[in-house]
């Protein structure tokens, strides 16, 4: 399994430009997760998504949409991008709903985005 | 609301010593867990040990343990025999259910880690 896997890895955007931050599991896990680090901070939640076609909003979900057409794909769409959504961007999926119990969650290895 | 606060933004120790980072944090839950992960310079987020509220022994994974005090709300990191490899970020989470019925995680801003040879 290649787990979960986050494309691309690093990106410079001009304002008002728009991009999609690409997210794939292969661990057929039906919770997935966008957190976004701003730097010197911990990671906040922009949407979620608990099954193909159901997603909904985390703390920070202004300025992003999402989409859960398939179980393995969670891309996260940014239209028109400002310099306050430079940060790092992660994605992460686990099989429960709630983390916990033995289950171990999976996160990306995050996208670094700079807006200029 | 749940929160979570990492009073220390950065810390060292001596490879080889012990370091402890510190943990407090808010819930109304009565039974939840407790996370402490590791982000090294690569950025991945590695789960570093974990903690059940209800369990009163403390966990302990290799070199890394906590010690949970729950009427305090504390929940603090000890590494022992600190590596090179220790050096990284630490967060701190809890996780929070939210209205759509899954959790997400509330971290602290993070504790830097710093393992001087």
């Amino acid at each position: 399994n290649a787990g979960v896997t986050q494309t691309p890895k690093f990106r410079i955007l001009k304002i008002g430009q728009s991009m999609t931050l690409q997210c794939t599991q292969d661990m057929n896990h039906n919770y997935m997760y966008w957190y976004r680090q701003d730097p010197g901070m911990g990671l906040k939640l922009i949407y979620y998504s608990v099954g193909a076609g159901i997603t909904d909003k985390g703390e920070v979900p202004n300025g992003y949409n999402v989409s859960r057409s398939t179980t393995e794909d969670f891309p996260l769409r940014l239209e028109l991008a400002a310099p306050s959504q430079t940060s790092v961007y992660f994605c992460a999926s686990s099989f429960s709903p709630r983390w916990t119990g033995e289950e171990t969650q999976y996160f990306g290895p995050g996208t670094r985005l700079l807006v200029l | 609301a749940q929160t979570v606060t990492q009073s220390q933004p950065e810390m060292s120790v001596q490879e080889a010593e012990t370091v402890t980072l510190s943990c407090t944090y808010d819930t109304s839950e009565s039974d939840y867990y407790l996370f402490w992960y590791k982000q090294p310079p690569s950025r991945q987020m590695i789960l570093v040990i974990r903690q059940e509220a209800y369990k009163q022994q403390n966990a302990t994974e290799n070199r890394f343990s906590v010690n949970f005090q729950k009427a305090a709300k504390s929940f603090s990191l000890k590494i022992s025999d600190s590596q090179l490899g220790d050096a990284a970020m630490y967060f701190c989470a809890l996780p929070f259910l939210t209205q759509g019925g899954s959790e997400k995680l509330v971290f602290g801003k993070g504790t830097k880690l710093t393992v001087n040879p």
